[in-house]
């Protein structure tokens, strides 16, 4: 079946660094990617939707100068987040599909981001 | 607007038990609707979908009915396992795949043996 890998799967690092992360789809071509953050014991907050060469759209909130996101290819979007700061600190999903017909959305595993 | 409720949980049952998690929705148009899964430290898989009213989803033992007249899409199982144990995601989407999913809050499933 359709897989999404999301990279890396952890990190932690220093208060006011920057955090790329990777999510890519391994066997299909992902026109619209989506990234979603989790808080603890919570629902999925859609961050941004990105389609494959044109800029992010993000949901009402969300900073895009904070969490950049990139689609350059049918295969790889990232989210970079600059100058992270503890609050931060949350779970990242990104999922991927293709356009067609009921075609549903594939989710990465996850990446946990804790900054210190 | 468009919105999803589910029962809270935590809902703790013993094994080969029956499930019910129960899902409603608010929604313009005919949306899809999915049951999604997540296991403690993973991304989510879905678990089951329905695009039409009537239409009947179901994996590994799930099923769920897409009820139009009550608006709900509630996810049962005859027989839960201790390795059902974790987080169910109802969610919608009102284009299927090229639309954006709301989900719900979540209901977290526990089995004990």
């Amino acid at each position: 079946g359709a897989v999404v890998s999301q990279h890396p799967s952890w990190v932690i690092c220093k208060s006011g660094t920057s955090v790329k992360i990777e999510c890519r789809s391994l066997d299909f071509q992902a026109t619209t990617m989506f990234w979603y953050r989790q808080f603890p014991k919570q629902s999925l907050m859609l961050m941004a939707t990105s389609n494959e060469g044109s800029k992010a759209t993000y949901e009402q909130g969300v900073e895009k100068d904070k969490f950049l996101i990139n689609h350059a290819s049918l295969t790889l979007s990232t989210l970079t987040v600059t100058s992270a700061h503890p609050e931060d600190s949350s779970f990242y999903i990104c999922s991927a599909t293709t356009t067609g017909i009921n075609q549903p959305q594939h989710f990465g595993d996850g990446t946990r981001l804790s900054i210190l | 607007g468009n919105s999803v409720t589910q029962m809270e949980g935590p809902v703790t049952l013993s094994e080969e038990a029956f499930l019910t998690i129960n899902c409603t929705y608010t929604a313009t148009g005919y949306p899809s609707l999915f049951w999604y899964v997540q296991y403690p430290g993973e991304g989510l898989q879905l678990l089951l979908k329905a695009t039409k009213a009537d239409d009947k989803g179901s994996n590994k033992g799930f099923e769920a009915t897409y009820r139009k007249e009550t608006t709900s899409f509630h996810l049962e199982k005859g027989s839960v396992q201790v390795s059902d144990s974790a987080v169910y995601f109802c969610a919608l989407t009102l284009v299927s795949g090229t639309d954006k999913l709301i989900f719900g809050t979540g209901t977290r499933l526990q089995v004990f043996p």
